[in-house]
């Protein structure tokens, strides 16, 4: 059964950077998508970005030039970094993967919430 | 537009039926994905493609398409599938897109 853990800070300051690192077990992230989701407060569901197996990224538009995703498959994991957040970036982060032809979304992390304040 | 729109909430009666649609353009091209977010859960895989559910999910939750609509419906709804419901699918650009949520209410 593949599992999914995000780790990382639950507070970051204001023009920070957010890293998040999601850790896979019972699966290889040599394989797959790989994403990252938030969910501000009582909100729906944004799509971040994702990095497939062989490196390759791609990452919603509206978060510009912010987001970096990367992949340490030695440890079976991937990473996000937001940068320039501001308290609109206060949320909970899942990981989850992804299907290698379609957008499904088969297992996610339980997820962790992220505040932005001083 | 890479637009996936949702009704904001429905309501069924225990045991009845209640469908779910979700609206955009990407769907007349790509097929759309389910799921099921309980208050404080991370979100659960219940359809996928032309109409399949994960390892787990009963069948009584079921997929459709149609034009730029994809619905998920449950038939004889429970209790526990009182949650917020959200479509998946991508836009032209590769870029993955989520729905706006349901939040359903099982009376």
């Amino acid at each position: 059964q593949v599992q999914l853990q995000e780790s990382g800070p639950g507070l970051v300051k204001p023009s920070e950077t957010l890293s998040l690192t999601c850790t896979v077990s019972g699966g290889s992230i040599s394989s797959y998508y790989w994403s990252w989701i938030r969910q501000p407060p009582g909100k729906g569901l944004e799509w971040i970005g994702y990095i497939y197996y062989s490196g390759s990224t791609n990452h919603n538009p509206s978060l510009k030039s912010r987001v970096t995703i990367s992949a340490d498959t030695s440890k079976n994991q991937f990473s996000l970094k937001l940068s320039s957040v501001t308290a609109a970036d206060t949320a909970v982060y899942y990981c989850a993967r992804g299907q290698t032809v379609t957008t499904d979304l088969d297992y996610w992390g339980q997820g962790t919430l992220v505040t932005v304040s001083s | 537009s890479s637009e996936l729109t949702q009704d904001p909430a429905v309501s069924v009666a225990l045991g009845q039926t209640v469908r779910i649609t979700c609206q955009g353009d990407s769907l007349r091209s790509y097929y759309a994905s389910w799921y099921q977010q309980k208050p404080g859960q991370a979100p659960v895989f219940v359809i996928y493609g032309k109409n399949n559910r994960p390892s787990g999910i009963p069948d009584r939750f079921s997929g459709s398409s149609s034009g730029n609509t994809a619905s998920l419906t449950i038939t004889g709804a429970q209790a526990e599938d009182e949650a917020d419901y959200y479509c998946n699918s991508r836009d032209s650009s590769d870029n993955y897109v989520f729905g706006t949520g349901t939040k359903v209410t099982v009376l």
